[in-house]
């Protein structure tokens, strides 16, 4: 089957620019997640969607980032504007399963840099 | 904040040789997974263990839980190149928001 599918793969930016990202998962998953991932961290819970509704957004800078999920399927990810902290890694990931009872399977991410 | 952290931060042994990576975490746990992360192959689920269970093998990979310790390790046996990686715990608390929280990761690199 088909892998968790992100574009584009490298970005790179000004601070205060705009920059968006976008998420296909595995078809048929019914939860997907963005993660942060700054070099040398693990990755960091920002939003997670259960078909088109959020189940967790609580790490979410929402006065900068915001993120949708339409019909369920397709996600972006959208920093407006950007600064020089948030050049980190973006890993989407889907799951089968609700909640975390089941493994995730995680994109390639896309690497931001903020200049 | 980071529920798991995994020691040691780095290792680095000879190919064949087993590798031994630990996470400790702080809060009663649903379940605990492993993962890889090369540059590669991206993150990449191996193991899942839950509350219930005190063990779990997978080919070359074995994980213990020890919940009245809330530590978990990783053992990998026969050591291969392709294991140099990162290998990050994530543990989905009991209580609170289902999500998972990864540790730091410890970076493994096998010398052939």
């Amino acid at each position: 089957e088909a892998g968790v599918a992100q574009s584009p793969r490298y970005k790179i930016i000004e601070k205060r620019q705009s920059v968006a990202f976008w998420c296909n998962p595995i078809s048929g998953h019914a939860t997907l997640y963005w993660y942060q991932q700054i070099l040398g961290q693990g990755p960091k819970l920002l939003i997670q969607f259960q078909n088109n509704g959020v189940v967790d957004d609580s790490q979410l800078p929402k006065d900068r980032f915001s993120a949708e999920r339409l019909k369920g399927v397709d996600s972006t990810l959208k920093i407006q504007p950007a600064k020089l902290e948030d050049s980190a890694v973006y890993l989407c990931a889907s799951s089968p399963m609700t909640g975390t009872r089941g493994e995730q399977y995680f994109g390639p991410g896309t690497r931001l840099t903020v200049t | 904040s980071q529920q798991g952290e995994e020691d040691p931060q780095a290792l680095s042994i000879q190919e064949g040789e087993n590798a031994t990576m630990n996470c400790s975490y702080k809060t009663s746990i649903n379940n605990l997974q492993w993962y890889r992360q090369n540059s590669g192959r991206g993150l990449v689920h191996l193991i899942l263990i839950r509350s219930n269970e005190r063990e779990k093998h997978s080919g070359r990979l074995r994980v213990t839980l020890d919940t009245s310790k809330k530590s978990s390790s990783l053992l990998i046996t026969a050591s291969r190149a392709a294991d140099t990686a990162s290998y990050f715990c994530a543990t989905d608390a009991r209580q609170g928001a289902q999500k998972l929280v990864f540790g730091q990761g410890t970076r493994l690199t096998i010398n052939p």
